[in-house]
């Protein structure tokens, strides 16, 4: 069964640092892998999605990272904004496109 | 694309009574899943359907729940008699299959309490 984690659980920077999320998991038998952004009391949204075949993938100030055998993936948010403050979610996608969700990072980026 | 799109945002109701969550995804995605959200269990899968056919309902936590796909455009989840431990954030999600990606597309949730 797969098993996400994420470290660290929450983290708080001030405006202009960059984050950087960490996601392991334990079954390397993936198709794919997804970041999402969820806002307090609102949906998921999908930031990034990376093919087991890839190695990163980039969208403006955001990348992903997958090292598919060692079961981690990286997402990196450069010069941050208050904007960002949401929690990160990390899903590992299996056959049949079942995503399994770690339990998130929590971001605060202080103006 | 209007995106996902469920109904009722939020439901309150009292224990014992029927409750139906309804999705309507992406035109053109053929896949549609439904995940439930509570602080304790973080987000977790149900079941999800391909081309209007259920393929994995292990998620599904009791008899209790159950759920529909009657055509591409709609489903529903349904919970009959519901009990205080169902209450949580729903979500339906889809995908289109075919694309490659697999994409998955969430819809805004329906937040249920049962008191």
């Amino acid at each position: 069964k797969q098993e996400v984690t994420q470290i660290p659980a929450a983290l708080s920077v001030p405006e202009g640092e960059n984050l950087v999320l960490n996601c392991s998991f334990t079954d390397s038998a993936i198709y794919n892998l997804q970041w999402f952004r969820q806002d307090p009391g609102k949906g998921l949204t999908s930031l990034l999605l990376i093919q087991s075949s890839q190695r990163e993938q980039t969208s403006g100030r955001l990348n992903a990272s997958l090292d598919k055998s060692s079961g981690r993936s990286t997402l990196y948010i450069a010069a941050s904004q208050p904007g960002d403050s949401a929690t990160y979610l990390c899903a590992p996608g299996a056959a049949g496109n079942k995503l399994t969700f770690g339990g998130g990072t929590r971001v605060l980026v202080k103006p | 694309d209007a995106g996902v799109i469920q109904s009722p945002r939020h439901e309150v109701t009292e224990m014992g009574q029927e409750v139906t969550l309804r999705c309507k995804p992406i035109s053109g995605h053929n896949s549609l899943f439904w995940y439930r959200q509570t602080m304790m269990r973080g987000l977790e899968l149900l079941i999800y359907f391909n081309n209007n056919v259920p393929i994995d309902d292990s998620g599904m936590p009791e008899d209790r729940f159950s759920a529909k796909m009657p055509n591409a455009s709609f489903s529903t989840l349904k919970i009959q008699p519901s009990e205080p431990r169902d209450s949580a954030v729903y979500f339906c999600a889809s995908s289109h299959r075919d694309s490659g990606s697999y994409e998955q597309y969430f819809g805004p949730g329906t937040r249920l309490t049962v008191t």
